[in-house]
């Protein structure tokens, strides 16, 4: 079936630095989707994303995080700068586009494990 | 705004028994979907089956749920557990915006 990316599949950084997590998305999806998910905890949502801009972000969606997508390559994930409270794995999502297709496609996430 | 309840954090069950997992959801519009995704170990999340016609059962790889729009549920059910169930099971809805909500999940483990 259809496959979601996403690179690296675990990242350590310290806190305070800038963190970039990327999410490559079913080639004609048209809707991006980010969820976190602490140790043990829910998945929670995060953000979406269409057309160049975001659509709806959640009380966890802090000042310090971005999303983009530049010239349809990589979903990007931006936190900068990450906090302890950051550390969970992200998962990135996508799907078509009418509300008919709303099937969300996911990736394996990414680990984020800040020091 | 929307929410979904599942009110089993973890379900062991003997292989060969019936499984149920609960979901209830809120929401005011209507028309909603409501999503069952299954997280198996070390993969990503992916459907189950999904539904937002009321009172018709829907079925996929053994598993089936019926949306109550009178009771607001959608529970899961599968007559036989295997091995192989063992899992995280998110249900999930879709309401008139683009956010889809999650549960808190069902971890479901099968003894033999």
């Amino acid at each position: 079936g259809p496959k979601v990316l996403q690179i690296p599949s675990h990242q350590i950084i310290d806190m305070g630095q800038m963190v970039t997590l990327n999410c490559d998305p079913v080639s004609n999806h048209l809707y991006f989707y980010w969820y976190k998910q602490i140790l043990g905890q829910q998945m929670e949502f995060l953000v979406n994303f269409y057309n160049g801009k975001v659509m709806e972000k959640s009380k966890l969606f802090k000042d310090q995080f971005s999303v983009e997508r530049p010239d349809g390559s990589y979903f990007t994930l931006k936190i900068q700068p990450t906090a302890l409270e950051d550390s969970a794995v992200y998962f990135c999502a996508s799907r078509p586009g009418r509300r008919s297709q709303n099937t969300l496609y996911f990736g394996a996430g990414t680990r984020l494990s800040v020091l | 705004g929307d929410s979904v309840t599942q009110k089993e954090g973890l379900v062991t069950l003997t292989e060969g028994l019936p499984v149920m997992l609960n979901c209830t959801y809120q929401t005011i519009y209507s028309n909603a979907f409501l999503f069952w995704y299954v997280h198996y170990l070390n993969e990503s999340p992916r459907l189950l089956l999904k539904s937002s016609t009321d009172n018709k059962r829907t079925e996929h790889q053994g598993f089936h749920a019926t949306l109550h729009k009178s009771s607001s549920s959608f529970h899961l059910q599968k007559s036989s557990a295997q091995l192989s169930d063992s899992a995280l099971y998110y249900c999930a809805l879709s309401g008139g915006n683009e956010k889809i909500t999650f549960g808190a999940g069902t971890k479901l483990t099968i003894k033999p």
